[in-house]
């Protein structure tokens, strides 16, 4: 079993829908929790950084954290085709190491 | 802005050749990391430099050294280039433990 686990999509919804991106884990350890946006042929770029559990909210994006379920996930609202991309959860133990999911592949549909 | 860059965006080198990937970042980081990404593995851990001079390994340094002569510039070296080296190789640095901003990736194929 991965230490964690991302559905690697691809997942294609309609422009303005809400979408969905979730990670599992099995590491109760980890303390940091970090979801990136890949495009095409481009590094990963940092999209939301949370240490609790509980709801962080940056414009049209949401990070919500469960320790106790070890889930993690993000959602975006009115998605936009610019928001097609692949998305990476990413968690750390607090040392300088990240465990990174496969990505998940989003397409948004204009 | 966070500015990591990276020597060079596409690459193909023989098998058996010594190949040099660089990556210089202009914040000041003590914390800098080479990652590689592959389809259906994610991104994983080479080697990584909490300073200059100082290097750990990563989950997988088999067939990697890395150089971190100045604060800003870190090294990844190929010492025999393998076919199954080819990937996409990332570069990030890191101002403090995980936030970590990544360059622009550098794909290299080995033939």
């Amino acid at each position: 079993q991965k230490e964690v686990e991302q559905d690697p999509g691809p997942l294609s919804v309609p422009e303005g829908a809400i979408v969905s991106l979730n990670c599992t884990y099995s590491n109760s350890a980890f303390q940091y929790f970090m979801w990136y946006r890949q495009y095409s042929r481009k590094g990963p770029e940092l999209l939301m950084y949370t240490y609790s559990s509980g709801n962080k909210e940056d414009g049209r994006f949401t990070a919500q954290v469960d320790k106790s379920s070890k889930y993690i996930s993000l959602f975006i609202r009115d998605s936009q085709p610019s928001d097609s991309a692949t998305y990476l959860c990413a968690m750390g133990l607090g040392n300088e190491k990240l465990t990174f999911g496969t990505g998940t592949r989003l397409t948004i549909i204009p | 802005d966070v500015k990591v860059t990276q020597s060079s965006r596409y690459l193909v080198k023989r098998t058996g050749e010594k190949v040099f990937l660089e990556c210089v970042q202009d914040m000041d980081h003590e914390n800098m990391f080479w990652y590689r990404q592959d389809p259906g593995l994610g991104l994983r851990l080479i080697y990584f430099s909490y300073d200059v001079k100082m290097k750990e390994k990563g989950d997988i340094p088999e067939g990697y050294s890395v150089s971190r002569e100045k604060k800003e510039r870190f090294s990844l070296i190929l010492e025999s280039a393998s076919t199954n080296q080819t990937s996409m190789y990332l570069c990030a640095s890191s101002p403090f433990k995980s936030r970590k901003y990544f360059g622009p990736g550098t794909r290299l194929t080995v033939t």
